[in-house]
């Protein structure tokens, strides 16, 4: 069965530097989202995104971060200076329209220091 | 904004038991998702309903709209059925994201 993979499965950064989370979501899917999870916490919502632009996003998602879909297969996060509370699991997901659940990646765990 | 609230948060029952795992929510929505975390964080779809009932294996979930309600039950509970399990919502269309629930941790003992 198809899946959505991520890479890095752990990425650990210093505070202040750009990170980049990679994702292939499931090739005939459309829609895509970012999610987080931190430690001990409900997973919530950063952004989605249809047909090469940001659908909807969440107050998380400030100017620090950004999403491409660079080459019709991987979509990434980018978060420009990292700070500790970026701390998470980050999720990404993918889904083909809107009668179809979401596909999860096994996530990347984002450690700064 | 939609409030997503899990009863129990946490769970522990002997192997065999029937599991109930429920789910309320806020605001009108077009799916409601069942997920499973397990330890290493990966997040698996279990089902998505947007009204009735569905059943997969020794799963299953149900949903009242009017209620604005859903449970997930497991029978014949296993050890690897440990994990948490997550209730999340889509509201509707333009708005397919999901707002989750805490999660339920449900630990089975052998």
């Amino acid at each position: 069965e198809p899946e959505v993979t991520q890479t890095p499965s752990h990425q650990v950064t210093q505070m202040g530097q750009e990170v980049i989370l990679r994702c292939v979501p499931i090739s005939n899917h459309l829609y895509f989202y970012w999610y987080r999870q931190i430690l001990g916490q409900k997973v919530e919502f950063l952004v989605s995104f249809y047909n090469n632009e940001i659908s909807e996003k969440s107050e998380i998602f400030d100017d620090q971060f950004s999403v491409e879909r660079p080459d019709g297969s991987n979509f990434t996060l980018k978060i420009r200076s990292t700070k500790l509370e970026d701390s998470a699991m980050y999720f990404c997901a993918s889904m083909r329209d809107s009668n179809q659940p979401q596909h999860f990646g096994d996530g990347t765990r984002l450690s700064i220091l | 904004k939609n409030e997503v609230e899990q009863s129990p948060q946490n769970l522990t029952a002997q192997e065999g038991e029937f599991i109930t795992i429920n789910c309320s929510y806020s605001v009108g929505i077009s799916a409601l998702h069942w997920l499973q975390q397990h330890p290493g964080g990966g997040i698996v779809s279990l089902f998505m309903l947007s009204s009735g009932k569905k059943k997969h294996g020794r799963l299953i979930a149900t949903i009242n709209i009017q209620e604005k309600h859903s449970s997930l039950h497991i029978t014949a509970s296993h050890p690897r059925d440990s994990a948490v399990y997550i209730c999340a919502v889509r509201g509707g269309f333009g708005n397919e994201k999901l707002t989750f629930g805490t999660g339920t941790r449900l630990t089975i003992i052998p």
